[in-house]
């Protein structure tokens, strides 16, 4: 099984949709969370941190559930600029070693 | 404005070639990371370095070399570089203890013919 796991999609969505992507993770132990996101032949960029108790930033919001492991991002009123892949990253311990797993991305392809 | 420097973007190189990707950062992190990525692909840990005089191998068996000299520069070496080598290298530095996420270097799109 993988540490990180994500539906690759793609997920193919109209403008102005809401769209939702879930993640899981393996090791009940890990202590930090993130969202990063990576156009078509960049490097990955931070997109938000995720926290326990959810967070949210403009029309993002990211929520993390301990219980069942898994993380979620959601995104509101998709732009045509939010199209690119999306990457769960989780930091398993021992956490102060800084090793970041990533999951392998899901795509979001946002049409007109 | 990025805190972290890749250099080339892009190398063409033939087989048997050796190669220097270089990795630079002006945040003063101790933890820096290289990662390679094929296309659609996820990325995967070919080395990291919890600062100076420390490396070590990544999930990723590769048979590329790092150092770790100064803590601002993280360079990957190819003593002979091969078709299988082609791929997109990408450094990384965090902070410390993961808290905060790492920042990317732009990459290096390595192609070797």
């Amino acid at each position: 099984r993988k540490e990180v796991e994500q539906d690759p999609g793609p997920f193919n969505v109209p403008e102005g949709a809401t769209v939702a992507f879930n993640c899981t993770y393996s090791n009940s132990a890990s202590q930090s969370f993130f969202w990063y996101r990576q156009d078509c032949r960049k490097e990955p960029k931070l997109l938000m941190s995720v926290y326990s108790s959810g967070n949210e930033d403009g029309r993002f919001t990211a929520q993390l559930n301990r219980a069942s492991q898994y993380i979620s991002l959601l995104i509101r009123d998709s732009k045509l600029s939010d199209s690119a892949t999306y990457l769960c990253v989780v930091n398993p311990p021992p956490s102060n070693t800084g090793k970041l797993i990533f999951g392998q991305g899901t795509t979001l392809q946002v049409k007109p | 404005e990025a805190d972290i420097y890749q250099t080339p973007r892009y190398l063409v190189i033939g087989t048997g070639k050796k190669i220097t990707l270089e990795c630079s950062q002006t945040m003063g992190h101790d933890k820096m990371y290289w990662y390679q990525q094929d296309p659609g692909m996820e990325l995967h840990l070919i080395h990291y370095s919890y600062g100076v005089n420390s490396t070590e191998k990544g999930d990723l068996s590769s048979e590329s070399t790092v150092s770790r000299i100064r803590t601002e520069h993280f360079p990957l070496t190819l003593e002979s570089a091969r078709p299988s080598h082609t791929s997109q290298y990408l450094c990384a530095s965090s902070s410390g203890t993961g808290l905060s996420g790492y920042t990317f270097g732009s990459g290096t799109r390595l192609t070797v013919v």
